[in-house]
């Protein structure tokens, strides 16, 4: 069954510190989709980024960077030098290759303090 | 910019109530999805839809339904609300894949539902 793991509920960090939000999934696809949405407090989810299961290098985009490994079944996201505006919850997605179905994590509460 | 718009920010029914919530895409996108979102239960499928007139049961359909009449209008109905159908709403389209546009979804602001 796929299954999509965040077992971090909340976080708070002091800004300008690095934070690692872990991603755990299980799927028996061998294609299929990984992503990552950020809802800020205003409630619109926010894509952040996408990655197919046959593309295993790492991203970086700004201070956010994503480290996905199919060894451990794991796409972790980092955020370096966090800020305030990261303060929101962030969810790990995965998706069957149809695009039909997503599941979702239960989210990380993320919050920086100033 | 792409939007998804639900109708409605925020409600307040009381139980036995039919309700609806709109949700209107301006990408034309095929698919498109009801989430349901409670603390610590992260996103639940309620339904999802496809096509015009097509529509699939999500994880937790039960105390919903929901009518694609038009590509870009997708709505989700309470039959008769129930306290514990309190929560937030959320809408979603996207392109169907295979392709390069493959599973990104388009969220709204989300309606949050308050059953009294």
């Amino acid at each position: 069954a796929q299954k999509v793991t965040q077992a971090q509920t909340e976080i708070s960090v002091v800004e300008k510190e690095d934070v690692t939000l872990d991603c755990v999934y299980e799927t028996r696809d061998t294609t299929y989709y990984l992503f990552w949405y950020k809802q800020p407090p205003s409630g619109e989810l926010v894509f952040l980024i996408r990655r197919n299961s046959f593309d295993e290098q790492n991203e970086i985009s700004g201070r956010y960077s994503w480290n996905f490994q199919k060894s451990t079944s794991s796409f972790n996201f980092t955020i370096t030098a966090s800020q305030v505006v990261d303060s929101a919850v962030y969810f790990c997605a995965l998706s069957e290759p149809t695009g039909n179905q997503f599941y979702f994590g239960t989210g990380t509460s993320l919050t920086v303090i100033p | 910019d792409v939007k998804v718009t639900q109708s409605s920010r925020y409600l307040v029914k009381r139980t036995g109530e039919k309700v609806f919530l709109e949700c209107v895409q301006d990408m034309d996108h095929e698919n498109m999805f009801w989430y349901r979102q409670d603390p610590g239960l992260g996103l639940r499928l309620i339904y999802f839809s496809y096509d015009v007139k097509m529509k699939e049961k999500g994880d937790i359909p039960e105390g919903y339904s929901v009518s694609r009449e038009k590509k870009e209008r997708f709505s989700l109905i309470l039959e008769s609300a129930s306290t514990n159908q309190t929560s937030m709403y959320l809408c979603a389209s996207s392109l169907p894949s295979p392709g390069a546009n493959t599973g990104e979804l388009f969220f709204g602001e989300g309606s949050r539902l308050t059953v009294l």
